[in-house]
């Protein structure tokens, strides 16, 4: 089956690093996604995964281990617009295949 | 690049009427849309899969007949909601995805509050 996990919420202060990981099993993998969605909002793109390693972007990055079927994003230097959803998605299969979303975390950034 | 639009960004509507929300790829073909329904505080809900010139893939749960889904170009799909009621109130957002691409880009999303 498909199953996504993500933490529910997480809390973090202005300035500093927080990390958000996910956890996968999916039957196929073409990639791993992380997407920021503020309330009353779509979601929009941040990263793309689809090789081991570490991905760079400015203050967010985002690791992948497939072996492991794992998956963080880190947030630098954090900024009250922060204050989001992040949703993991995972690509399972062909182009006409929806991407398979986790429940997302809410992060709240304090002051 | 990559941008998909949807129209209108929010609606209002009585009980009973239909309402057609479009989504439109606007620099680049989407052999693909997809359609999802959030409601507020919860996760993104897939509710149908549209391919171009085919029919379109409705989740478990999704009422085909109540959601009309057409997807007559590679730029445009659009969803009627037909037959509207309170429970539909709900923020539809769709995505789209390039040829030989994985990734979906989403619009902007519409709000549809029925009366």
């Amino acid at each position: 089956g498909q199953n996504i996990d993500q933490p529910t919420e997480m809390t973090a202060t202005e300035g500093a690093i927080v990390q958000i990981n996910c956890t996968y099993q999916t039957s196929g993998f073409n990639g791993l996604f992380w997407y920021q969605q503020h309330a009353g909002e779509a979601p929009t793109f941040l990263s793309y995964n689809v090789l081991d390693g570490l991905e760079e972007k400015g203050r967010f990055s985002s690791f992948l281990s497939r072996s492991k079927g794992y998956s963080y994003l880190l947030l630098k230097e954090l900024q009250m617009k922060d204050s989001a959803s992040y949703l993991c998605a995972v690509s399972d299969g062909s182009g006409n295949t929806p991407l398979v979303f986790g429940k997302g975390t809410r992060l709240s950034v304090i002051a | 690049g990559a941008v998909v639009s949807q129209h209108p960004s929010w609606v209002i509507c009585k009980s009973g009427t239909s309402v057609k929300i479009e989504c439109r790829s606007l620099d680049f073909q989407a052999t693909t849309m997809f359609w999802y329904r959030q409601f507020p505080k919860q996760s993104l809900m897939l509710m149908a899969t549209s391919n171009e010139g085919s029919k379109a893939t409705y989740e478990q749960g999704v009422e085909k007949d109540k959601f009309l889904i057409n997807h007559a170009s590679l730029t445009l799909s659009t969803l009627t909601v037909t037959s509207a009621h309170p429970e539909d109130s709900s923020f539809y957002i769709c995505s789209a995805r390039a040829l030989k691409s994985y990734e979906q880009y989403f619009g902007p999303g519409t709000r549809l509050t029925v009366t």
